[in-house]
Parts: structure tokens; sequence; C-alpha cells
């Protein structure tokens, strides 16, 4: 089974459209993370969650809005965009108090926004 | 101030040939740690392999090792016979501070590897 997975893998919407994306990790992790990442470029960090709380948002717009409804699932929702926020936008989630607490990716959203 | 440098924006190898993809890091933190991740075109982030910074030893995973030489704050990955399923891009990243709490990653731009049969 694929540790940490993402729906859709593809969406294309309208700037006036609201939509989800959906991330579930199978690991027991206690932390999670939304990323966005251009082309040819790395990944960008936008949010984290610590415990369910959110511990981190990188000044990214309101148009973007996280939820994570427990431990194991994190949504990003989506309204408004622009056509300047198509990315890949990539869920991570790791084990935080561990020495080394490397983040599992899942294999990303592509998003086109018309 | 640009923390990660990868400075090779795209590499050649041969197959079954061991490449070197360079990293340097610049931090005043004497605590963090260092990753490297792979990135094929189907876009998953694969994590390779972690060496923290009390690390006395360089790690090594598989065909990957870690040539960590913390004077000149270098962070290389060394891939050992290279296998076609190796063409991707690769990016180093570090963690810094105590290896505890959230994960904050800052990303090189990456090295994107091309390997020749």
């Amino acid at each position: 089974d694929t540790e940490v997975t993402q729906t859709p893998k593809h969406l294309v919407m309208g700037m006036t459209n609201k939509k989800s994306l959906k991330c579930e990790q199978h690991l027991g992790h206690n932390a999670m993370y939304w990323y966005k990442q251009k082309a040819k470029k790395p990944p960008e960090l936008m949010f984290v969650y610590s415990y369910e709380k959110l511990s981190i948002n990188e000044s990214v717009p309101s148009r973007f809005s996280p939820e994570c409804p427990n431990s194991s699932l994190l949504n990003l929702h989506l309204h408004a965009l622009q056509p300047e926020d198509s990315a890949l936008y990539l869920c991570a989630s790791s084990q935080e108090f561990q020495d080394r607490n490397e983040q599992f990716f899942g294999p990303g959203t592509r998003l086109t926004v018309l | 101030a640009q923390k990660i440098t990868q400075t090779q924006p795209g590499m050649f190898v041969q197959e079954k040939e061991a490449v070197t993809l360079d990293c340097t890091y610049d931090t005043s933190d004497p605590s963090y740690g260092l990753f490297w991740y792979k990135q094929p075109s189907s876009g998953e982030m694969i994590f390779l392999i972690y060496q923290g910074s009390y690390d006395q030893q360089n790690a090594t995973e598989g065909r990957y090792s870690l040539n960590f030489q913390k004077a000149r704050k270098s962070a290389n990955l060394v891939i050992s016979a290279s296998q076609l399923g190796d063409s991707a891009m690769y990016f180093c990243a570090m963690r810094e501070g105590y290896p505890g709490g959230y994960n904050k990653l800052i990303f090189g731009a990456g090295t994107r590897l091309a390997v020749h049969p």
C-alpha cells in the first residue's frame, strides 16, 4: 500500500470554482505538510500541522484553506484561485520528536487553474 | 540568503558508473539534518538518505552514500552503479534546529540526473 496517498491526481478548475485536495497518511505520523511546487523549482512549504493543529502558515493567501480532520487526514480547500496557482501540490508526513524525522511525500496533485 | 546550494543543474552518467551530486549548505545552528530526495517525472518525492550534524559516520543506504564534510559544509550524494531508473531530479534539503518538533525543510534548487545506457 502507498503510505501517503493524495486525491485527485489531476485537477482542472476555473477561477470561480471551489475544490478540495485530500491527503491521507498510513504511517501513524503526528505531523503533516502541504507544499506547492512550480515546474523546475523545489517544493515550497505552505502549511504544517502538528498533532492536528496548524503550526506553520507560510503567509499563504487565504484562497488556500487547510484542514486537518484527524491525525491521518489533511485537506486543502481551494477557492477563487488564480492561474498562477497552477502547480504540483504535495502532501507529506513525518514523526516529530524523533532523531531523523524525515518527511514522506505523496504522489501529488497536479492542479491547473483556467 | 540561500542556505542550500546545488551547483549542478544537470548531470549525465553512464549506466553502471558512479556519480556524485554536490550540495553545500550554510547554517550557524550546531544541530541540523541533511536529506536527499529523488523526484522522478511522476512527481513523487522519494526520501533517499539522511545525515545528522552530530553523526560521526557518513550515512549509507544501499547504493546511496552521503559524503559529509562538516568543516566544508558539504553533503554530496554518491550513487554507485547507476541504473536507468535513477534518472530523475535530486534535491538536497536541510532541517535546522533540534531534531524534534515539526520538520521545516529548506530545499536546494535541484540537480537533474540523466543515466545513459
